[in-house]
This record gives C-alpha cells, structure tokens and sequence, in this order.
C-alpha cells in the first residue's frame, strides 16, 4: 500500500484479555516505531526496529507488552492482561532509516479501550 | 539525554494573523529537530526538520522555523494563519548519535478563529 497500515483500527476489549495490534509499514522502509498517544498527551515512545539490529524496546512500559517485526517488514504489537490505564491509541510509523529516521510516515492508529 | 518543552499547550489566533508555537530542546549531542502536525482524526505529518544545514527551516503550508543553539529553540512560526492550520503541533528531537528514539513533545492545540 501506499501508506502505513494499522488494524484493527478500534478495539474495545475486557481487563485481562490479550490483544494482538497490528502495523504494516511502508514497503522498503528499514526502521519501524510504536508509540502510544494517550488521551490529551504526546506521544509515548514504545519501541524500535531498525533492519536485522536488535529492537530498542526501553519505551515499553512493562513485560506485559511486546513486539516483534517478521521479515523486516511486518510488526505486530501484544498486549497481555490488559488493564484499563492501557487504553490509548497506539501508532504505528515506519522511515527509510538512516539519515531519513527521523521522517516518519505515521499510520492511523489502533485505538485500544479497555474496560 | 534529550527531552523537548513546549511552551504552550493551547495557542488560539484569529484567521490572518500571526502563528508562533514555541519550543526548547535538550541534548545532550547536536540535535535533529522536527515539528510534526495532526490534523483531527488523521495520522501525523512531517511539517519540516532541521539536521545541522540551515538554521532558518521551511516546511509545507508556509511553515518556518528556525533553530537557535544560544536560546535552545525551536519556535514554528506562518506569517498568516489559515483555518486549516487549526491541529495538534508537535515539536520533536532526536540526537544525532542515536536516531533511534524520537522524543515527541507534549503539544501545542492551535485553534484559528474567523
């Protein structure tokens, strides 16, 4: 596609559960991001994929969460036993590395609800 | 360790009139600054970026901003607001020996009125 793809694009989920969200970055684009955007706040840093490099991952906010990036291309977010202050919408960008990281191409997000 | 403050996190102008949205940095290396911009209910957008060339930035939708090392700043500045300026502004920083950690600052709301 042509831009970053990200599903679900709303999911409404039950305290303890696991959800699974997922990004399909820009194609040929080497660095992929996750952050969080809660409500009326900036954006949280999550994590970093940069090619075959291991993962920055020392936004994630606790064990429950991770990530992983398939391939290079495709990344997929878990959240195990939700809890309510889990609720954001969680982003999605990728950038073609180097010294273009810091262009990111944003998707439109997962929002994520816990109840 | 680099953090970004934006000073203000609602500005409202009137249509026509100046837009200045402030931002300082902190880094601890030379930084790559960026402002990004979210319109309602879509994706954030790269509106320009500074990486060590020219000190005055311009970006799309007649967006400048210009980086001062003295004052630590990063102030985005359009000589006329239009109403579809009205977004959520983000001021971003990023060390150069590390790119991989954006920090994106809080926000600042601007709101344009008739």
């Amino acid at each position: 596609g042509a831009g970053v793809s990200q599903s679900p694009s709303n999911k409404v989920t039950e305290k303890g559960k696991d959800v699974e969200l997922r990004c399909d970055p820009i194609s040929g684009h080497t660095a992929l991001y996750w952050y969080r955007q809660s409500l009326g706040q900036g954006l949280e840093f999550l994590i970093y994929f940069q090619g075959n490099s291991a993962p920055d991952k020392s936004g994630l906010p606790s064990d429950r969460f991770s990530a992983e990036r398939t391939g290079g291309s495709v990344s997929t977010l878990t959240i195990q036993r939700t809890q309510q202050e889990d609720s954001a919408v969680y982003l999605c960008a990728s950038s073609l590395g180097g010294q273009y990281t810091g262009e990111l191409f944003f998707g439109e997000g997962s929002r994520l609800t816990v109840l | 360790a680099q953090s970004v403050t934006q000073l203000d996190s609602h500005v409202s102008v009137s249509e026509g009139t100046p837009v200045l949205l402030r931002c300082n940095y902190s880094s601890s290396y030379s930084p790559s600054l960026f402002w990004y911009v979210q319109h309602p209910n879509k994706g954030l957008q790269l509106l320009l970026k500074y990486t060590s060339a020219a000190t005055l930035v311009k970006g799309i939708n007649g967006f400048e901003a210009e980086f001062k090392k003295s004052e630590t700043s990063f102030h985005l500045t359009k000589p006329s607001a239009h109403m579809s300026d009205a977004a959520e502004y983000f001021c971003v920083v990023s060390d150069r020996n590390g790119y991989n950690k954006l920090i994106f600052g809080a926000g600042t709301r601007l709101a344009v009125h008739p």
